[in-house]
């Protein structure tokens, strides 16, 4: 069966770094686009980083551009997440997600349980 | 593209119809879907596609609309159901809305 497992999560100083990893089994981990998306404490979702199959193309989003880096790597069906300069408002669960393409149609099937990250000091 | 959810909070008895809304800043087509998450845990994948039911969903869920208008609709309430309900959309990027907590009344 699927899974997807965080971990890496915990507490870091302001300005400190973490990096997250989630490991994938039971489907073909390089065939999917794979995404993190956060959820702060009592907020919504929120995309943080997508990367392509090969990770040849990775898209970050603005609020972690230049600070946060999405990564896989294959041969270890395993997929990365690079925190450095971290701000109070990273705080945040991260999930893993694995995105499938049906008819034209873009969802996640799968999600981790989810890593926590505080940021304080 | 923002994705209002409406209403923030549904305060509903277990039987009773849910009508959740989700509204779109500019045409999304087809491209949204229903997660549903409990307190602990990842959200579910409940609709792809503004109306396709995932594996495993039961019928008393349903998803209707297009363009920027779009409904999740469960018909008969189960204990547990209740939870938060998060539009996402896939048309233009990738966004999510701000969720619906449906609550026992």
């Amino acid at each position: 069966q699927v899974q997807l497992v965080e971990s890496g999560g915990g507490v870091a100083q302001p300005g400190g770094s973490l990096r997250l990893s989630c490991a994938a089994s039971g489907f073909i981990f390089s065939n999917y686009a794979m995404y993190w998306v956060r959820q702060a404490p009592g907020r919504g979702l929120e995309w943080v980083a997508s990367i392509n199959l090969d990770g040849s193309r990775k898209y970050h989003a603005d609020s972690v551009q230049g600070r946060i880096t999405i990564s896989r790597d294959n041969p270890k069906n395993t997929l990365y997440l690079q925190m450095n300069s971290l701000r109070p408002e990273d705080t945040a669960t991260y999930f893993c997600a694995k995105e499938v393409v049906v008819a034209g149609n873009h969802y996640f099937d799968y999600w981790g349980q989810g890593t926590l990250v505080t940021v304080s000091s | 593209i923002v994705l209002t959810q409406s209403p923030a909070t549904l305060s509903l008895s277990p039987g009773e119809r849910a009508t959740l809304s989700c509204r779109a800043s500019q045409s999304v087509s087809s491209n949204l879907v229903w997660y549903q998450q409990k307190p602990g845990q990842a959200p579910r994948l409940l609709i792809y596609g503004a109306s396709n039911r995932a594996t495993g969903i039961p019928a008393r869920f349903s998803g209707s609309g297009s363009g920027t208008d779009f409904t999740l609709t469960i018909s008969s309430l189960e204990p547990e159901d209740f939870a938060v309900y998060h539009c996402q959309q896939r048309n233009s990027g990738l966004t999510f809305g701000g969720g619906t907590k449906v609550e026992i009344k």
